[in-house]
Order: C-alpha cells, then structure tokens, then sequence
C-alpha cells in the first residue's frame, strides 16, 4: 500500500481480555516502531525492529507486552490481560532514511 | 531531565503573524533533528528534519538548529488557523534506533 496500515482502527475490549493489534509498514521500509500515546500526552516508545536485528523493547511498559515482526513485514503487538491503563491510541511507524511514517493508529479502549 | 523537552502551551498567535517552537535534548551527540505535526485525532506527519547548526528555510517553516545550546526551534511564519495544531520535536539516537518525541507544543492560530 501507499502508507503504514494498522488495524483495527478501533478496539474497545473489557479488562484481563488480550489484545492484538496489526500493523503493515510501507513495502521496503527496514525500520519499523510501535508508539503508545494517550489522551493530551506525548509518544511514548514501546519496540523497534530494524531487518533481522533483535529488537529493542526497552519501551515495552511491562511483560503484558510483546510485539514480533513476521518476515520483515507485517508487525504485531499483542497486550495480556489488559488492564484500563492500557487504554490508549497506539500508532506504529516505519521508517527510511531516518524519516518516521506513521500509520493511523489503533485507539484501544479497556472497559 | 527527559531526553526532548517542549512547553506544552497552548500557544497563541493571530493570523498572519509569526509562530516560534522551541525544543531541548538532553543528548550532546545527537545529529538530526526532526519536527512533526500532529493534528486532533490524526497521527504525527513530518513536516521539516534539520542535521546542521544553523536554519533551514522550507516555505512559509524554518527551523534553527543550535547544537552548543541543544536547542531546536521551528518558526511558521504568517501564521493560518490551519497551521492550528501540536507539534513535536523529534530526535533519534546516533543510530536511529530510538525517536524521542518531547511531549508537544499545541498551537493554536486565531482568524
């Protein structure tokens, strides 16, 4: 596609549900990066995948969280147990010549 | 200290007149320099990237690099209300594994 997809677009889910939310970078990008933003707040960095280097989660809040990366391609971020905290929109980005595209993002909603 | 910081406003200016953002970092070894704007309920878009001490002009957007003072700033002159927006400072890690984004400056630009 022509940009960053994420999907879905919204998720309302209720608390200690597991979550999964999908994102599917610009076709040759390298890099790619999850980001959580909450209401009025700034980004807050979660994971970053660059090819076959091992990923720097050192923004993953907690061990609710985990993100993998299939083929160089399509990411996933997957939260247990969601508690209300989570509740946020989660934007993910890729990444050329050091330039961030970003893709629309996942609200998630934890009730 | 975090690593980018940004007064999170709201800034106000008329139409027609002279916006100016500003950014610290933390990091002495940074080398580029990015700044994004983030409409209401959309994600952040780039709109100038600056690697050297001095300005750089882009349209009606400049942004000032000062790396002695590890300040960046972005001016939007003659300001529209459809420059009303938050704007984020972004600065990556000498090897662009980690954007940090300061928190944001909302701007808002009345008719």
């Amino acid at each position: 596609g022509a940009g960053v997809s994420q999907s879905p677009s919204n998720k309302v889910t209720e608390k200690g549900k597991d979550v999964e939310l999908r994102c599917d970078p610009i076709s040759g990008h390298t890099a790619l990066y999850w980001y959580r933003q909450s209401l009025g707040q700034g980004l807050e960095f979660l994971i970053y995948f660059q090819g076959n280097s091992a990923p720097d989660k050192s923004g993953l809040p907690s061990d609710r969280f985990s993100a993998e990366r299939t083929g160089g391609s399509v990411s996933t971020l997957t939260i247990q147990r969601t508690q209300q905290e989570d509740s946020a929109v989660y934007l993910c980005a890729s990444s050329f010549a050091g330039e961030l595209f970003f893709g629309e993002g996942s609200r998630l909603t934890v009730l | 200290q975090k690593e980018v910081e940004q007064n999170s406003g709201p800034l106000s200016v008329p139409e027609g007149a002279i916006a100016s953002l500003n950014c610290t970092y933390s990091d002495r070894v940074s080398q580029s320099f990015f700044w994004y704007r983030q409409y209401s309920g959309k994600s952040p878009e780039l709109i100038m990237s600056i690697y050297s001490n001095g300005d750089k002009e882009d349209g009606r957007f400049t942004a000032q690099l000062n790396k002695a003072s590890q300040y960046v700033s972005l001016l939007i002159r003659d300001s529209q209300p459809s420059d009303s927006a938050t704007y984020l400072c972004a600065v990556p890690l000498y090897n662009f594994n980690k954007f940090y984004f300061g928190s944001g400056t909302k701007l808002n630009v009345k008719p």
